[in-house]
């Protein structure tokens, strides 16, 4: 059975600072996604690694995956309120394409105050 | 972009009442799903719906769930009768074909079912 454990589950952090979100996982993926969901809203997609090594950026997230490892981190530089958010990490299985069978993370929630 | 849209945002319900929710997901995708969300704890996967059936579903997805896709754009998800742990934001989703370019997955905004 595949577990996806993310930590930490609650960041409060200031304005201007660094910080990274872990996600271990407990078989061999080699797909695995960043979600971002406010308050009452659907998920919105980050990011989407497929590959040992991938690492992807958007504005002041960044992304990256070790398969080796079984663990992505989401890297926060610069933190601004607009990112105070929960965060998911989710795991697909290795399997073709039937299926995307996420498994989530229990979600970082992040509060980035002024 | 393109959504998925999902309707009703928001049921309310009797115990052991039958509920039927919808999404349409987006036209030229071919994946469908359902994953569901308690309040305050993990995403959880329902079911996988390809080629007009069931792919994958998960072990909350006893008898009492149904999907079905009736038409070219509407995917349904039925609840005979309704327990109050049932209650949940659900989520329909969907994705195109093909990998690894077409790996993103669309949420959407959710159906918020209140059981009494």
């Amino acid at each position: 059975e595949l577990k996806v454990e993310q930590n930490p589950l609650f960041l409060s952090m200031q304005e201007g600072k660094n910080y990274t979100i872990y996600c271990n996982y407990s078989t061999t993926s080699d797909r695995l996604y960043w979600y971002r969901q406010d308050p009452g809203k659907s998920l919105e997609s980050l990011f989407v690694l497929l590959s040992n090594g991938a690492v992807k950026q958007e504005g002041r997230l960044m992304a990256s995956l070790d398969t080796k490892a079984r663990l992505s981190t989401l890297h926060i530089t610069a933190a601004v309120h607009d990112l105070s958010a929960t965060y998911f990490c989710a795991v697909a299985p290795p399997r073709g394409n039937a299926g995307n069978m996420l498994t989530f993370g229990g979600g970082t929630r992040l509060m980035v105050k002024p | 972009e393109p959504e998925v849209t999902q309707t009703p945002s928001h049921q309310v319900t009797q115990m052991g009442q039958e509920v039927i929710l919808r999404c349409v997901p987006i036209s030229n995708h071919l994946y469908f799903y359902w994953y569901r969300q308690i309040l305050g704890q993990k995403v959880e996967f329902l079911v996988s719906f390809y080629n007009n059936e069931i792919s994958e579903k998960s072990e909350i997805f006893d008898d009492q769930f149904s999907v079905e896709r009736p038409d070219g754009s509407n995917f349904t998800l039925k609840i005979r009768s309704t327990k109050l742990e049932d209650s949940a934001m659900y989520f329909c989703a969907s994705r195109s074909w093909g990998a690894p370019t077409n790996e993103k997955l669309f949420f959407g905004s959710g159906t918020q079912l209140s059981v009494l």
